[in-house]
Order: C-alpha cells, then structure tokens, then sequence
C-alpha cells in the first residue's frame, strides 16, 4: 500500500527565513510524482510545485524548492525567504498509477511565518 | 476558466437527514475526484472517476454514501441517512488528460450534522 507520511505537525518560521517541510513515502513503484499542495485559511487547495520520479534533478518554482531522494523516499519542500502569506497547511501527495491515476495526501504540517 | 465549482458551500442539517454535494469540473477534465477533510484524518480519498467511470471506491466510509457522475460536467456525492460523525470538509477536484497528473480543487464543501 502507498503511504505518506509528514512528521511535523506543526513549523514556524521568521518571516525571510528559510523553512525545510518534511515528507516521506512508501511505494513499491518506480515511476511516480509527487506534490506539494498549500491550503490557506482560506481552504482553497493550491499546488505550490510537482515532481516526477524519474527526473533527477530536484524542482523549481521561484522561492520553493525540493528535496527530492529517490532512494530514502523522501521528498522535503524548501521555503527560501519567507512571507506572511506562506502561512498555510502545506500537504505532500503521492500520485501513483500513472498520470491518470490515484493522489493521496500527508497529514499536512501547519506553517506559521512569525513577522 | 472557471475552475472546480462545488456547492454548497456550507450545508448544515440534522442527523438522519439526505445530502447531496455537488461538483462541476474544468470544461474538458476527464478524471474526478471526491476528497474528505476532517481535523483527526486529514484528507481522505473518497472516490475517484476516469471518464466518468468509477475507478476506485474503496475509500467509500459505507453503504450510506453514494457518488455518481452521470456526465463529464456534473458528479454528485450523496449521504444517506447523515450521522454527525460526517461532519466535514468535502473537496471535489478534477484532472486533464495532461502528463502533468495535477489535480485542480473546488473550493469545498463544509458539511455540519446536527
């Protein structure tokens, strides 16, 4: 069965640090992808960055960042200065059985970006 | 676009009582899905459709919920008769056939039983 699994219930940060999310998986597949959703107060699911397991090189999306580890079925999510609106339940997923196939979520880890 | 609608947005009633969710997906997603998100279980994958066909259920509580999604512009998620313990936040989202395998969220539906 595929899990994830987001050991930090709860982070803080100063606002125009830097904050690592952690998450880790279970799979026994190899060609996956792997997201990292933010919901704000204002519920609304928003996808902040994806990446796909058989890239090597970690993705992108201006002051986000992942760590992606293969082989540690880790996938970390990196906020590099960050803002007051980062401030969020920020969720790891795991989409397995293709593009088309089934998303399931971490428990989430609740971000609180101090000013 | 408009994106995932969903409605309603808030829905309180009374523990026995019908209730139907609905949800409209982006014009041309051919894949649905009905998520549950509570405090205690975080978000819980309902059911998912491809092509309007039901592909995975399992994560249907029991028999008193129902989804149908009898065309690829409208999906129903349907609780009958509702206990308080469905209280929740029900997520509709919907995917293209893209490579890409995001899924794109409503706004959510927050369901209180009385």
């Amino acid at each position: 069965a595929q899990t994830v699994t987001q050991s930090q219930p709860e982070m803080s940060v100063q606002e125009a640090e830097t904050v690592t999310l952690s998450c880790t998986y279970d799979t026994s597949e190899n060609n996956y992808y792997l997201f990292w959703y933010k919901q704000p107060p204002s519920r609304q699911m928003i996808l902040v960055i994806r990446q796909e397991a058989y890239k090597q090189q970690n993705a992108t999306e201006n002051r986000f960042s992942v760590n992606f580890q293969k082989a540690a079925k880790s996938f970390s999510l990196k906020i590099s200065d960050s803002q007051l609106g980062d401030a969020a339940m920020y969720f790891c997923a795991f989409l397995y059985g293709g593009s088309q196939g089934n998303l399931i979520f971490g428990k989430g880890t609740k971000l609180s970006v101090k000013p | 676009d408009a994106g995932v609608i969903q409605s309603p947005r808030h829905e309180v009633t009374e523990m026995g009582q019908e209730v139907t969710l609905r949800c409209k997906p982006i014009s041309g997603h051919n894949s649905l899905f009905w998520y549950r998100q509570t405090m205690m279980r975080g978000l819980e994958l309902l059911i998912y459709f491809n092509n309007n066909v039901p592909i995975d259920d399992s994560g249907m509580p029991e028999d008193r919920f129902s989804a149908k999604m009898p065309n690829a512009s409208f999906s129903t998620l349907k609780i009958q008769p509702s206990e308080p313990r469905d209280s929740a936040v029900y997520f509709c989202a919907s995917r293209g056939q893209g490579n890409t395998g995001e899924l794109f969220f409503g706004e959510g539906s927050r369901l209180t039983v009385l």
